[in-house]
């Protein structure tokens, strides 16, 4: 099985800050034939549904900010959020769907200070 | 709109077996695959597995295949998870989720499961 590392655990910021979550992989996600890396981020706030956020790990979802911005290729991958708002307060989680069986990461706890 | 909504979930006991739905509107359901994820009291996620559109071909997590079974009626857009020798690990909220181009698009608010005698 893929093995993804999130990191960190969990990071306090203040409303307006940009804060970077990595995500990375024990093997590449990259397909080279459409040179397509298969990672997913998705947004769980407190009491919620998972949302997604981010496919083919640059693309947003329909309807999401774009102070969040996926990036990365390979094994490394990161979401940056940038000027934090209240509303952002969140568990996040990466995915690869690149093989079976599908892997999440174990998330980051986004706080505000 | 699309909806998904699970039903299903309860306490049950050790041993025990459970079937899951997962009735989808707002959409084509018979055109896209369908995915159920758990999320366990801890929050760690888990895929559990997936389904063609036909219902032709199913993939499983390897760890879970042998006890749960995915299905769907395209007639009643409804999607299914069987559940059989259910476990104290198997104690989670369980997501039903449409996949378009292999990522998990939407989620349903997930129904939950409490295994314990």
């Amino acid at each position: 099985d893929i093995a993804i590392t999130q990191s960190p655990s969990s990071v306090a910021v203040s409303v307006g800050e940009t804060v970077t979550l990595s995500c990375k992989s024990s093997q590449s996600l990259l397909y080279s034939e459409n040179n397509k890396d298969y990672l997913g981020w998705y947004q769980q706030k407190p009491g919620q549904t998972p949302k997604p956020l981010i496919y083919w790990a640059t693309n947003r979802h329909t309807g999401v900010p774009d102070r969040f911005t996926g990036s990365g290729s390979g094994t490394d991958f990161t979401l940056i959020i940038s000027s934090v708002q209240a509303e952002d307060l969140a568990d996040y989680y990466c995915e690869q769907y690149f093989v079976y069986p599908y892997t999440f990461g174990a998330g980051t706890k986004l706080e505000l200070k | 709109e699309v909806q998904l909504v699970e039903s299903g979930g309860g306490l049950v006991q050790p041993g025990a077996s459970l079937k899951l739905s997962c009735v989808a509107s707002g959409f084509t359901f018979s055109d896209y695959w369908m995915s159920w994820v758990r999320q366990t009291p801890g929050k760690t996620m888990e895929w559990i597995g997936d389904i063609k559109y036909d219902g032709s071909y199913t993939n499983y997590a390897p760890s879970l295949k042998n006890r749960f079974t995915i299905s769907r009626d395209n007639a009643k857009s409804t999607l299914y998870l069987q559940m059989s020798n259910v476990r104290s690990e198997d104690t989670a909220t369980y997501y039903c989720t449409i996949l378009r181009d292999w990522y998990f698009d939407f989620w349903g608010p997930g129904t939950m499961v409490t295994v314990s005698s």
